[in-house]
């Protein structure tokens, strides 16, 4: 078990420009999320996917943000066209069967800053 | 919306001593999880305990469901506990399924 996977650990990117993010779940895992975390604060939900139906999203995940997970194993978080606001880390997270989906484990996060 | 509540938001210790850390929630819960989230930003799970206690070397929890609190204790503290300190509560309702984070401990530990 290699625990949950982010890539790319740090992004910097230029206003405007679109930037895409993977995350690898533990394998046994159906239940994928996104957080959003900025500094001083916990991070904020932002969508989950159980299997590859992605099930729930946050008022947070403006129309420039888009997630998928096609095969029901690894997800991928799009924005397009960055905005200085979209500088966080970007934290994704997966849970399993045992203790009823209650329980998650994080990857090292994206750390996205926008210039 | 559930409310999660920590205190104290900062702490700084002395290495060798001991702390705990509260979590106030304000509704029943499925399930509380203790995160250290280390100076990379990587959250690492310390317990997953919707109720009771529970000990891992130098940590432990507490949590009493029932008065909507949990504790997470600290003994003889090192530089390396230094981070920030996250209680989080797993809403579970319909297709709402999520954690919701309090604002978190920031501790401190000198050498």
């Amino acid at each position: 078990d290699t625990g949950v996977s982010q890539d790319p650990r740090h992004k910097i990117t230029k206003r405007g420009q679109n930037v895409t993010f993977r995350c690898d779940p533990i394998s046994e895992h159906n239940r994928l999320y996104w957080y959003r975390q900025t500094l001083g604060q916990g991070p904020e939900f932002l969508t989950y996917f159980q299997n590859e139906a992605q099930l729930e999203k946050s008022r947070l995940l403006s129309d420039r943000f888009s997630a998928e997970r096609p095969k029901g194993s690894f997800s991928t978080l799009e924005i397009q066209r960055t905005e200085q606001g979209d500088s966080a880390m970007y934290l994704c997270a997966s849970s399993g069967r045992d203790r009823g989906h209650t329980e998650a484990f994080f990857g090292q996060g994206t750390r996205l800053t926008v210039v | 919306g559930i409310q999660v509540e920590q205190s104290p938001p900062d702490l700084i210790l002395q290495e060798g001593a001991n702390s705990t850390l509260r979590c106030n929630f304000s509704d029943s819960v499925n399930n509380l999880q203790w995160f250290h989230q280390n100076p990379w930003g990587q959250l690492i799970n310390l317990f997953y305990i919707p109720s009771g206690t529970k000990q891992n070397g130098r940590l432990s929890a507490t949590t009493v469901a029932t008065e909507r609190y949990s504790l997470l204790y600290i003994s003889s503290s090192q530089t390396t506990d230094s981070g920030v300190y996250f209680c989080a509560v797993f809403l579970n309702a319909g297709n709402n399924r999520k954690l919701i984070w309090g604002l978190g401990t920031s501790l401190a530990v000198n050498p």
